[in-house]
């Protein structure tokens, strides 16, 4: 069974960082392209970032290019967003997603990012 | 960037009705197409891709249809377990886009 599941979330002062963890189980991480998807309290859903399998290619959205970092470690079964200079618009639910063709087929439950003094 | 805008924004249904869900793209994006539905507290679940394939394990009372710039998600029979909301997405190229979601409620 594939399964998905983010850690690190909580909540951080303005300007300040986090790092989410998404430990991947059920299948093989390492040949599968990997995502954050985000969702602001009462809004829609976002893509973040996108990595693929190898991590030779990278793309952001534009609200968060130059302050959110992906990386993966496939020895890990593991996918990682490090975000700094936080806005309280970034608060959110992140979930990790893997996607196959740029579709999610598979989502983790997600965790809540409070960002706020 | 790909704009998606989907219509309505939310609608009232009873079960066993027919509903129709509209995704429109701001430029073609061949078949390149998803939806999703999301519970509140779950994880989002993958409906349909490449505009009109059903996602393994999804019940045939869904379906999709639409290429380039027009797209329809259809339930034709509307269940009590498919009261959620619902996006469609763009996966034709980064940056992904989703549309603003349809909450589909009971009337």
């Amino acid at each position: 069974e594939v399964q998905l599941v983010e850690s690190g979330g909580g909540l951080v002062q303005p300007g300040g960082s986090l790092r989410l963890s998404c430990a991947a189980s059920g299948f093989s991480f390492r040949i599968y392209s990997m995502n954050w998807i985000r969702q602001a309290p009462g809004k829609g859903l976002e893509w973040i970032s996108y990595m693929t399998s190898d991590t030779r290619t990278i793309h952001y959205a534009a609200s968060v290019k130059g302050r959110f970092t992906i990386s993966r470690d496939n020895a890990k079964n593991s996918l990682y967003l490090q975000m700094n200079s936080l806005r309280a618009e970034d608060t959110a639910i992140y979930y990790c997603a893997r996607s196959v063709n740029y579709a999610f087929d598979y989502w983790g439950q997600g965790t809540l990012v409070t960002v706020s003094s | 960037d790909i704009q998606m805008t989907q219509s309505p924004s939310s609608l009232s249904a009873s079960v066993g009705d027919r509903v129709t869900i509209t995704c429109r793209a701001s430029q073609s994006i061949t078949s390149s197409l998803s939806w999703y539905q999301h519970k509140p507290g779950k994880a989002p679940n993958l409906l349909i891709y490449a505009a009109s394939t059903l996602q393994g394990g999804v019940p045939s009372r869904f379906s999709g249809s639409g290429s380039g710039t027009d797209f329809t998600l259809t339930i034709s029979s509307l269940q009590p377990e498919d009261f959620a909301t619902y996006y469609c997405q763009q996966n034709y190229s980064p940056p992904l886009t989703f549309g603003g979601g349809t909450k589909v409620e009971i009337k």
